[in-house]
């Protein structure tokens, strides 16, 4: 079951351009997390930001984190054309002493050369 | 060695078959993982094992059988599918800082 929204589903930009997704949830978490999936392969994690941090930059990217609106937004800025994939956000809640990550639906980015 | 490693890449199976998809990892990682993905859908949690034992099954149909062997291996026996089972199958392996890695699927059709 999914955990929550991400909005837009879709986003289609031009490079040099930003981009900006957004994700929201509906439990307690301990972490939220963010990936990469370029066309049907494999995850590829980006950044984790742990329930107690409210900013976090890696690179390109940065992530917020607001618990008390239990949403989170990626910003990826001066984007590239190999930005181009899905992105999803993904809430870890730690149920029942486990690890388990609950995936948003996903933000489909475009970026034009 | 920081990869999650699958196999095979693609398979092809008609709903008589018996297979096996196979995931390794050799970060010392306790905790594997196997997920489902329909085509533009995200992952879904199946099974959780944590140091060798499953700890979570996602009420999964029986046709779908996980084994770990040992702390870098994992296993998906496949049994008796049904075509909507066509998905691609991910493995994730759980670091110490809690995030997963993630292998690169494994493409099921099932005919």
């Amino acid at each position: 079951s999914q955990q929550g929204e991400e909005d837009p589903q879709a986003l289609s930009i031009q490079e040099g351009e930003n981009a900006t997704m957004n994700c929201s949830y509906k439990t307690s978490i301990n972490n939220l997390q963010w990936y990469r999936q370029n066309s049907g392969r494999g995850l590829v994690h980006l950044i984790l930001i742990r329930s107690n941090e409210r900013e976090k930059h890696s690179g390109r990217l940065r992530v917020t984190l607001d618990t008390s609106k239990k949403s989170s937004s990626l910003l990826i800025t001066a984007s590239r054309a190999a930005d181009t994939a899905s992105y999803f956000c993904a809430t870890d809640a730690f149920s029942g002493g486990y690890n388990k990550l609950i995936f948003g639906a996903g933000t489909r980015l475009a970026v034009h050369p | 060695d920081t990869e999650v490693t699958q196999t095979p890449k693609h398979l092809v199976m008609g709903m008589t078959n018996k297979k096996s998809l196979k995931c390794e990892q050799h970060m010392g990682h306790r905790a594997m993982y196997w997920y489902k993905q329909k085509a533009k859908k995200p992952p879904e949690l199946m099974f959780v094992y944590s140091y060798e034992k499953l700890s979570i099954n996602e009420s999964v149909p029986s046709r779908f059988s996980p084994e770990c062997p040992n702390s870098s291996l994992l296993n998906l026996h496949l049994h008796a599918l049904q075509p909507e089972d066509s998905a691609l199958y991910l493995c994730a392996s759980l670091s110490l800082g809690d995030e997963q890695f993630f292998g690169p699927g494994t493409r099921l059709t099932v005919l």
